[in-house]
């Protein structure tokens, strides 16, 4: 079993509508929590850095953390064309520096 | 002005060649990253940098070997390349500590070992 496990899709949803991403894990010394968006044959970016558990919203982006269940979400509202992507959820422990364990990402698509 | 660079951007060589990434911030950042992406973009962390001292090295063969001549800078050279190398390598950066898990990545270099 992998350490963080994410649905690989793809995904493909009608623009304007809200997009709920999701990741869990095993590894409970996880405390941060990042998701990242990856255009094609481009590098990824960060979008979200959370600590611990609780809610985070930027714009039209919010990421929750639910450490009982070792589970995290990245809602996306309205969603446009331009956020097709792959979005991948990150997390580490915290100790130093830092070691970033990847899901595999979702592959999204916005339909106009 | 690009944050982290890569070069080349693509690769493509005969398998047993030996070949070289070069990674360049201007971030001012003093901690610096080589992850390798496969083909179903799994993303997996290979080394880390901290001002020019390896910190991270995962499980990979000995025939990849990290060079960072300063903290701005951090080469990843491949010898004797094997299909299984091909790949998406990224380079990326951070200010490391209690900041490293906010990491800039570059762009990518395309790997492909035939």
């Amino acid at each position: 079993q992998k350490e963080v496990e994410q649905d690989p899709g793809p995904l493909s949803v009608p623009e304007g509508a809200i997009v709920s991403l999701n990741c869990t894990y095993s590894n409970s010394a996880f405390q941060y929590f990042m998701w990242y968006r990856q255009y094609s044959r481009k590098g990824p970016e960060l979008l979200m850095y959370t600590y611990s558990s609780g809610n985070k919203e930027d714009g039209r982006f919010t990421a929750q953390v639910d450490k009982s269940s070792k589970y995290i979400s990245l809602f996306i509202r309205d969603s446009q064309p331009s956020d097709s992507a792959t979005y991948l959820c990150a997390m580490s422990a915290g100790f130093g520096n830092e070691k970033l364990t990847f899901g595999t990402g979702t592959r999204l698509t916005i339909i106009p | 002005d690009t944050a982290v660079s890569q070069t080349p951007k693509y690769l493509v060589t005969q398998m047993g060649n030996d070949k070289s990434i070069k990674c360049e911030q201007n971030l001012g950042h003093d901690t610096m990253y080589w992850y390798k992406q496969d083909s179903k973009k799994f993303l997996k962390i290979m080394f880390s940098y901290n001002n020019k001292e390896l910190i991270i090295n995962e499980t990979v063969p000995n025939r990849f070997s990290p060079k960072s001549p300063d903290k701005a800078h951090l080469n990843l050279h491949i010898n004797s390349l094997e299909l299984g190398d091909s790949a998406v390598y990224f380079c990326a950066s951070s200010l490391g500590g209690r900041r490293g898990n906010i990491q800039y990545f570059g762009a990518g270099t395309r790997l492909s070992v035939l």
